[in-house]
């Protein structure tokens, strides 16, 4: 078993809508979770990063992290077609002197006009 | 100018040829790593720095080196490169240890 597993999608949604993106994971000693975007040909770009459960919000973007069901959202607001991209989650465990992260395999997004 | 700058972008060459990867960033930080990503996969971690004199292994380091020329440059070579080392390589950096990372554009590799 994956320690972090996501839908690789793709997922497909007209402008405007609400999007939902969805990580679990098994570890429960991780404590630092992030979102990366990434457009094609390009690296990952950091989003948006929380230490805590519950919800973090930035602009038209909500990181939501539940460690009692080990589970991370993210949430699009009013997506835009310059939201199409593969968007990443990614954890570690705090208490770990590596820095090393654990990706999940990435949700293609396509936002349709 | 990127941040973190990787050359090549891309790169195709043979079986058994020694290949090098370049990552240079202006961003002041200690902490360098290397990953690669296939589909399906995500990104995984083949080698990590903290400093110039402290090198790690990750966890997919077999017929991978790297090498830490300068708090700025660290290098990722294949010795040999083999058909199942095709795919997307990135370099990352970051400040503290709890800090985010942040990532090049990669180097598309194929190895025929």
């Amino acid at each position: 078993q994956k320690e972090v597993e996501q839908d690789p999608g793709p997922l497909s949604v007209p402008e405007g809508a609400i999007v939902s993106l969805n990580c679990t994971y098994s570890n429960s000693a991780f404590q630092y979770f992030m979102w990366y975007r990434q457009y094609s040909r390009k690296g990952p770009e950091l989003l948006m990063y929380t230490y805590s459960s519950g919800n973090k919000e930035d602009g038209r973007f909500t990181a939501q992290v539940d460690k009692s069901s080990k589970y991370i959202s993210l949430f699009i607001r009013d997506s835009q077609p310059s939201d199409s991209a593969t968007y990443l989650c990614a954890m570690r465990d705090l208490s770990s002197n590596t820095g090393k992260l654990i990706f999940g395999q990435g949700t293609t997004l396509q936002v349709k006009p | 100018d990127a941040d973190v700058t990787q050359t090549p972008r891309n790169r195709i060459t043979k079986t058994g040829k020694r290949i090098m990867l370049e990552c240079s960033q202006t961003k002041g930080h200690d902490r360098m790593y290397w990953y690669r990503q296939d589909p399906g996969l995500g990104l995984r971690l083949i080698y990590y720095s903290f400093d110039v004199k402290d090198i790690n292994k990750g966890e997919i380091s077999d017929g991978y080196s790297v090498s830490r020329q300068a708090q700025a440059k660290f290098s990722l070579s294949l010795e040999s490169a083999i058909p199942n080392q095709t795919a997307l390589y990135f370099c990352a950096t970051s400040g503290q240890i709890n800090q985010p990372q942040h990532f090049g554009d990669g180097t598309r590799l194929s190895i025929l």
